[in-house]
Order: C-alpha cells, then structure tokens, then sequence
C-alpha cells in the first residue's frame, strides 16, 4: 500500500462548481500535512496547510481526519486558473529528519 | 521568502555521459536538501537527502554510484546523472527548508527536465 494515496481524476468541472479532493495516509504517526498545487512541467508550490482545527483560505478549505487518516481538499466557485495537479504531501520523521512523501497528485480542469 | 535555485532547467544529453543539475538556497542556509524525481503523470519520489558536510542518504532502490550527490556548502547541493541511460529521463527536484521557518516552509527548486537519447 502507497504511503498517501489520491485519486488521480482528472475532475473535469465547469466554472464555479464546487470540487473536493481526498487523500489517505497509511502512517497513523503522521503530524503535517499539506496540499500543495502543481501546474504542467512546473515545480509544487504550497497551497495551504492542512491543521486539526480545519483552514480555510479564501474559496479552498482543507480538513484532516485523524480516525480515519485522510485529509481533504474542498474549492468552492472554481476558477478556470485553478485548473492544476493538488498533490497531498505528509510529513514523516525518519532518523530525526523530516521528509515530504507527496500523493500521485489529483488533476482538476476547470471548463469554460 | 526563501528561494531555491535549481539550474539548469532543461538538458538533453547523450546516452553513457554525465549531468550535473545544481540547487542553490539564495537566501538561507540549508544544512539539507532533498532531491525528488517525477516521472510523466507520476508522484515525486524522494531519491535522497543531501547532508551538508557528510554523505548523502538514498532512498531504497536509488543507486548511490549513479545519483552522486554533493553537499560541499550550505548554500549549494548538487545532483550528478552519471552515465544517464534513456531510462532517467525524468523531471528532477530539489527542495530545502529555511530553518527560520516551519515545516510548512519547504522550497523547491524550478525543477531539471532531463532527457537522455
């Protein structure tokens, strides 16, 4: 079993629809969490956090569920410029150092 | 915020030779970076981690004698393909951490699209 898993998609949605992404982890010791954006042939920039409590940032609302090690991703009145790749990204200690283990990454294409 | 600078963004090299792909922390210093490999439609995968001043540490089933991996300073890692095969080519990218900041601050480099032929 992957350490994160994604579903790949793509998630073919038309402007302004609400679209959510989910993401399970195989580590229950995980701490962090985050969901970073990846567009074509581009390096992942952070998106957002992703905290116990839930966080919210303007239309993107990311939610973690412990019991149940997955966290989501939920854009509300998609954008044409959020069409992208949303790479899950958990934290894992090893040896005393912190590395990323990134998800396969969802596509999402927003249509005009 | 912090920057990584990764150089060069696109080689094409020959089947058998040698690339070096560079990745400099502009604005802070990284005790250590991360080099990841994305294959088409595929997740980053974590190669290795460059140590500052001490030996690379590589993930199961990447051949340290193939991916070299040198840390000389705390501001540049480098990345060396050596005798690249058709099979490497691949996006690849560095990352490192401003440790001013939290986990969240993680910088990746612009990315190496390497293609061997």
């Amino acid at each position: 079993r992957k350490e994160v898993e994604q579903d790949p998609g793509p998630f073919n949605v038309p402007e302004g629809a609400t679209v959510a992404f989910n993401c399970t982890y195989s580590n229950s010791a995980s701490q962090s969490f985050f969901w970073y954006r990846q567009d074509c042939r581009k390096e992942p920039k952070l998106l957002m956090s992703v905290y116990s409590s839930g966080n919210e940032d303007g239309r993107f609302t990311a939610q973690l569920n412990r019991a149940s090690q997955y966290i989501s991703l939920l854009i509300r009145d998609s954008k044409l410029s959020d069409s992208a790749t949303y790479l899950c990204v958990v934290i894992k200690v090893t040896s005393g150092t912190y590395k990323y283990i990134f998800g396969t990454g969802t596509r999402l294409k927003v249509l005009a | 915020g912090a920057v990584v600078s990764q150089h060069p963004s696109r080689v094409i090299c020959k089947s058998g030779t040698s690339v070096k792909i560079e990745c400099r922390s502009l604005d802070f210093q990284a005790t250590t970076m991360f080099w990841y490999r994305q294959f088409p439609k595929q997740s980053l995968m974590l190669m290795a981690t460059s140590n500052e001043g001490s030996k690379a540490t590589y993930e199961q089933g990447v051949e340290k004698d193939k991916f070299l991996i040198n840390h000389a300073s705390l501001t540049l890692s480098t990345l060396t393909v050596t005798s690249a095969h058709p099979e490497d080519s691949s996006f690849y990218i560095c990352s490192a951490r401003d440790p001013g900041t939290g986990l969240d601050g993680y910088t990746f480099g612009s990315g190496t699209r390497l293609t061997v032929v």
